[in-house]
């Protein structure tokens, strides 16, 4: 069965130090999203692309993260400098087009900041 | 923008139903969907409904959308122990990204 692919599945930094995350998603799906879960929340997404376009980045820390899907296909995650804050599971997601909008998730990038 | 909320935990016994609740605000919700998250892993899905429907039954799975009050549920039937879990109440209309809730913790005991 088709999955999405993330890595690195844990990252221990230290704070000012940049991080990325890297993510697959299904083959053929043309959305892409990344999501951040704090512990103890649900999702919020950070940033949705369709294709190689952003489509909604409105709730992403534009100052610190960045992210980019250079060729509509994987996708890469960055936060530089990374902060006490940012500790936290960063979800890739991926959707076809189908109406049902259902997204598959990766199993996740959880991030220490120390 | 869409809110949805659901209690933080449940505890019940193998064997018994579990009922998880959710409410929404957004009226325009078109696809709602419940997720499950087991410990240190990604979001499964385990089923959505259509804004249109009032119920669907999956196996052991029963959702009801009540439309007017703006409320669904997750009922499973004779939980087991590898049920617990955190499932999460997820909801969006159109091409607007999916917003989940907190999650429900699930303890099933044994």
């Amino acid at each position: 069965e088709a999955e999405v692919a993330q890595s690195p599945r844990y990252k221990i930094t230290e704070k000012s130090q940049a991080v990325a995350f890297w993510c697959d998603p299904i083959s053929g799906h043309a959305t892409l999203y990344w999501y951040r879960q704090i512990l103890g929340q649900g999702p919020e997404l950070l940033v949705q692309f369709q294709d190689e376009s952003v489509v909604d980045d409105s709730q992403l820390p534009k100052d610190r993260f960045s992210a980019e899907r250079l060729k509509g296909v994987d996708s890469t995650l960055k936060i530089q400098p990374a902060e006490l804050g940012d500790s936290a599971m960063y979800l890739c997601a991926s959707s076809s087009s189908s109406s049902t909008g259902e997204l598959f998730f990766g199993e996740g990038s959880r991030l220490t900041v120390l | 923008g869409e809110d949805v909320e659901q209690s933080l935990f449940l505890s019940v016994r193998e064997g018994d139903s579990s009922v998880i609740n959710c409410t929404y605000t957004d009226s325009s919700s078109t696809y709602l969907y419940w997720y499950k998250q087991e410990p240190g892993a990604g979001l499964q899905l385990l089923t959505y409904i259509f804004s249109n429907m009032d119920m669907k039954q999956d196996q052991r799975l029963t959702v009801l959308l009540n439309k007017k009050d703006k409320h669904l549920s997750l009922r499973i039937a004779d939980t087991q122990t590898g049920d617990s879990a955190i499932y999460f109440c997820a909801a969006n209309s159109g091409n607007t990204p999916l917003v989940f809730g907190k999650g429900t913790r699930l303890s099933v005991i044994a």
